[in-house]
């Protein structure tokens, strides 16, 4: 079945070092959507970013990811990361065969000064 | 804007008791989820909806039932709440069909005690 990996359950890094947060998939679904979901403290998640197309970058936010059928992999990456950054991220995949979200596990990233 | 509102936000209940968690969207989105939120268990899914009368079992669905009376609404009854069931609970529409790309839209979450 369909399935998505995220490596590392928690970042931490200090302010101005560069972000990537790993996210692998499995599906046999040729097509799929691949998303990152940012959630703040006490807050609900809200999309941060989106994909459909290979191997094109996606950027939002100072964030980007770039889906990469090849490797199954949408990576999250920023240049330059900031106090206001920390928070869970969820990689999620849809397959839209059967209107079925999955998620990640999440990673929390923590961002010091 | 798309717009997901849960009710009740708090909620304490007694062991044994009856929980009822309301969804209303006004995307007009087909597809409605149950999520749970706990540390170190990501957003589980517990039941989800493709429509108005459908009901489908997610991940996690033993002790929960939901109900989709309509388009708009979603609910998720908890018929004899366990201290187990204490969580954060998300309520999310998605737009996976018309074409849509699958992306959620969450609620403002619902806080759950069972004491």
């Amino acid at each position: 079945g369909d399935s998505v990996t995220q490596t590392e359950g928690l970042v931490t890094l200090t302010e101005g070092l560069p972000v990537m947060l790993n996210c692998t998939y499995q599906t046999i679904y040729s097509n799929p959507f691949l998303f990152w979901y940012v959630q703040h403290l006490n807050e609900s998640p809200r999309l941060l970013l989106k994909s459909f197309t290979d191997n094109k970058r996606t950027e939002h936010q100072g964030f980007h990811a770039t889906l990469h059928k090849s490797s199954s992999s949408f990576h999250l990456q920023k240049s330059s990361a900031q106090l206001s950054d920390s928070a869970l991220y969820y990689c999620a995949l849809s397959d839209r065969s059967n209107n079925r979200i999955f998620f990640g596990d999440g990673t929390q990233l923590v961002v010091k000064p | 804007e798309a717009a997901v509102t849960q009710s009740p936000r708090n909620k304490v209940a007694v062991t044994g008791g009856k929980v009822t968690l309301s969804c209303n969207q006004t995307n007009n989105h087909n597809n409605m989820y149950w999520y749970r939120q706990d540390t170190g268990h990501g957003l589980r899914l517990i039941h989800y909806s493709y429509g108005a009368g459908s009901t489908e079992k997610g991940d996690i669905p033993d002790g929960y039932k939901a109900s989709r009376p309509s388009q708009e609404n979603f609910s998720l009854i908890l018929e004899l709440a366990t201290p187990s069931q204490t969580s954060v609970y998300f309520c999310a529409s998605g737009d996976a069909d018309w074409g849509g790309t699958g992306q959620l839209y969450f609620g403002e979450g619902s806080k759950l005690t069972v004491l």
